[in-house]
């Protein structure tokens, strides 16, 4: 079964920091490009950021609100995707989903998601 | 940035209705753009990709059409599954993919 699972989230300072991982398991993780989204409560979906495979040398790019703040990993030996949020705001509050698409490529077409963890910044 | 609009924001609509979602993006995007549905507490999931290509699994009464800048999204038969939030999105600009700020569609 492909599946994503996130974990990390939880309550955290303005300024400070947390990391959020991803497990993923039921496809080939390494040659999948992975992505960020995360959705503010009753809003909408937000896409956070990409971390390319080895064959595109792991670069990563990241929307204008995170960039800066936020830096994308992985660790293909542990099928794992990882954010590193710092310097947090209280508009970072949201959930955070992993997710990818199995179209491979340069596809933004996510097929396969987490189920998503909370993130919450408030002093 | 692209920005992706959606109408209505919301609707009420009972089973068996024909319901149509219209997505316009402020550029043209070509046919890059994927229809999800998302239900309360969950992660979305795909239904339409490249504006008109159904993913695998989902029912035939949801279909996509429209390239450039307008896009509908058509459930031809509402059925009490189907009631959720719909959200666009393009995926012109990848990685750089925008959303739109979605429809929600609840019972009559």
């Amino acid at each position: 079964e492909v599946q994503l699972v996130e974990s990390g989230g939880g309550l955290v300072q303005p300024g400070g920091s947390l990391r959020l991982s991803c497990a993923a398991s039921g496809f080939t993780f390494s040659d999948h490009y992975m992505d960020w989204v995360r959705q503010a409560p009753g809003k909408g979906l937000e896409w956070v950021g990409r971390t390319r495979n080895k064959a595109n040398s792991y670069t990563t790019e990241y929307a204008a609100s995170v960039k800066g703040r936020f830096t994308i990993s992985r660790d293909d030996s542990k099928n794992s995707l990882y954010l590193q949020m710092n310097s947090l705001k209280t508009e970072d509050t949201a959930v955070y989903y992993c997710a990818s698409s199995a179209y491979g490529g340069n596809s933004a077409a996510f097929d396969i998601w987490g189920q998503g963890t909370m993130v919450t910044v408030s002093s | 940035d692209i920005q992706m609009t959606q109408s209505p924001s919301s609707l009420s609509a009972s089973v068996g209705d024909r319901v149509t979602i219209t997505c316009r993006a402020s550029q043209s995007i070509s046919s890059y753009l994927n229809w999800y549905q998302q239900k309360p507490g969950k992660a979305p999931k795909l239904l339409i990709y490249a504006a008109s290509s159904l993913q695998s699994g989902v029912p035939s009464r949801f279909s996509g059409s429209g390239s450039g800048t307008d896009f509908t999204l058509t459930i031809s038969s509402l059925q009490p599954e189907d009631f959720a939030t719909y959200y666009c999105q393009q995926s012109y600009s990848t990685p750089h993919s925008t959303f739109g700020p979605g429809t929600k569609v609840d019972i009559k």
